[in-house]
């Protein structure tokens, strides 16, 4: 297996732009996370899914944020407006998750964002 | 408030000795920890996961203790290596979601 896939691995936009980033999960694992690693606040949960389903949102910073599951195998984060505060480095993560149990995640290669 | 903390954001030590890691957490109840390395430039890796029931956990040269009274978790690598340098991040699980320290950055000298 390739292991959780992101593109681009680099992205430099201007403030105002619209940025999206790309993720495509392990075959077969049902749960999907995306989170934002910056030096100041360390490894933060911004959207977690489950069968495709958003459980827990509470960690994208605002309305600029959003993200989608179209299907087992994709989804993206759209960041729109893009501001020089969102500039980090995105990680997106799958595992198989099981009711109440302990799975580990396997995290992408991250996307770095840089805005202008 | 919630909180979890790793002890120090770099720890430098020379090869063959044991590195210690800590990290604490305050205001949570997890029912397991786990711990990931991350290379520069690169996402983090799991490496262990230990539950509030077991004391130790091994794997090769990594132990990995959980202390529930203390709310404390210590990461030891025995016989360290240059290439055991990264930074190595332990995270909790709180209502369904992982929630990671921010790491600490361990060198290994020749």
């Amino acid at each position: 297996d390739a292991g959780v896939i992101q593109s681009p691995r680099h992205e430099v936009t201007e403030m105002g732009q619209e940025v999206t980033l790309r993720c495509k999960p392990i075959s077969g694992h049902n749960s999907l996370f995306w989170y934002r690693q910056t030096m100041m606040r360390g490894l933060e949960l911004l959207i977690y899914f489950n069968n495709n389903v958003p459980i827990d949102d509470s960690g994208m910073p605002e309305d600029r944020f959003s993200a989608k599951m179209p299907n087992a195998s994709f989804s993206t984060l759209k960041i729109q407006p893009s501001e020089p505060r969102d500039s980090a480095v995105y990680f997106c993560a799958s595992s198989s998750h099981t009711s109440g149990g302990a799975s580990e995640q396997f995290f992408g290669p991250g996307t770095r964002l840089t805005v202008l | 408030s919630q909180k979890i903390e790793q002890n120090s954001e770099a720890l430098n030590i020379q090869e063959g000795k044991t590195a210690t890691l800590t990290c604490n957490y305050t205001n949570y109840s997890p029912a397991y920890l786990q711990w990931y390395r991350q290379d520069p430039g690169r996402g983090p890796v799991f490496l262990l996961l230990i539950r509030e029931n077991e004391k130790e956990k091994r794997k090769e040269r990594l132990k990995v203790t959980f202390d529930t009274t203390l709310k404390q978790s210590l990461f030891h690598i025995t016989a360290s290596q240059p290439a055991d340098s990264a930074t190595y991040l332990c995270a909790l699980r709180s209502q369904g979601n992982l929630i990671f320290g921010k790491g600490t950055k361990l060198s290994v000298k020749p």
